[in-house]
């Protein structure tokens, strides 16, 4: 079965804090690929970044940062100096062929980050 | 370049009445999803069309919803009859075609069933 866990429900910090989100997933296929998206207040689902199984380098854009081990499956993303305009939900996702055709993608139930000023 | 659209954005209707969302994906894209997100959750594939075909369906109530994509460019998504349960997020997201490819989504369709 494939599963995504977000265990952090909410988070709260105050503008300038650092802030890593958690994401833990579960697959049997050894080709898949891992998403973080935004959702702010809005409610459009915004990118932020795709991994695929075989690439574990981290990789960095402006303030954020992402963390994936393949050893904990885990795919945790950091936020440096966090700013308010940062408060939204954050969803970790998780794709794979799983012997078929389609590529649905799998989320865990989000993390709410506020962020103060 | 223009992102997924969707219309209506918000939607109140009354329970066993019926409800139609519209979606037009980004241009080229050939695969097109719609997922339900209910509060509180992530969202839910119900159906993903490769240009005017169904890929997947497993998660779609058939008795009641109903979807199509008839020349592999727009889709409709329709409940009827819609049950308070339905009240969600309906998302819209499109991708190039591939399954290694990324999913685009839209502003989703907010309905609300009384």
């Amino acid at each position: 079965a494939q599963k995504v866990t977000q265990a952090q429900t909410e988070i709260s910090v105050v503008e300038k804090e650092d802030v890593t989100l958690d994401c833990v997933y579960e697959t049997r296929d050894t080709t898949y690929y891992l998403f973080w998206y935004k959702q702010p207040p809005s409610g459009e689902l915004v990118f932020l970044i795709r991994r695929n199984s075989f690439d574990e380098q981290n990789e960095i854009s402006g303030r954020y940062s992402w963390n994936f081990q393949k050893s904990t499956s885990s795919f945790n993303f950091t936020i440096t100096a966090s700013q308010v305009v940062d408060s939204a939900v954050y969803f970790c996702a998780l794709s794979s062929n799983y012997g078929g055709a389609t590529n649905k993608l799998i989320f865990g139930t989000g993390t709410l980050l506020a962020v103060q000023p | 370049e223009a992102g997924v659209a969707q219309s209506p954005r918000y939607k109140i209707i009354e329970k066993r009445q019926s409800v139609a969302f519209w979606c037009n994906p980004i241009s080229g894209h050939a695969t097109l999803y719609w997922y339900q997100q209910i509060l509180g959750q992530g969202p839910k594939l119900l159906i993903q069309f490769q240009n005017n075909g169904v890929v997947d369906d497993s998660q779609l109530p058939k008795d009641r919803f109903s979807a199509e994509r008839l020349k592999g460019v727009d889709s409709t998504l329709k409940i009827q009859p819609a049950k308070l349960e339905d009240s969600a997020v309906y998302l819209c997201a499109s991708s190039l075609g591939t399954l290694t490819d990324t999913q685009y989504f839209g502003p989703g369709t907010r309905l609300t069933v009384l």
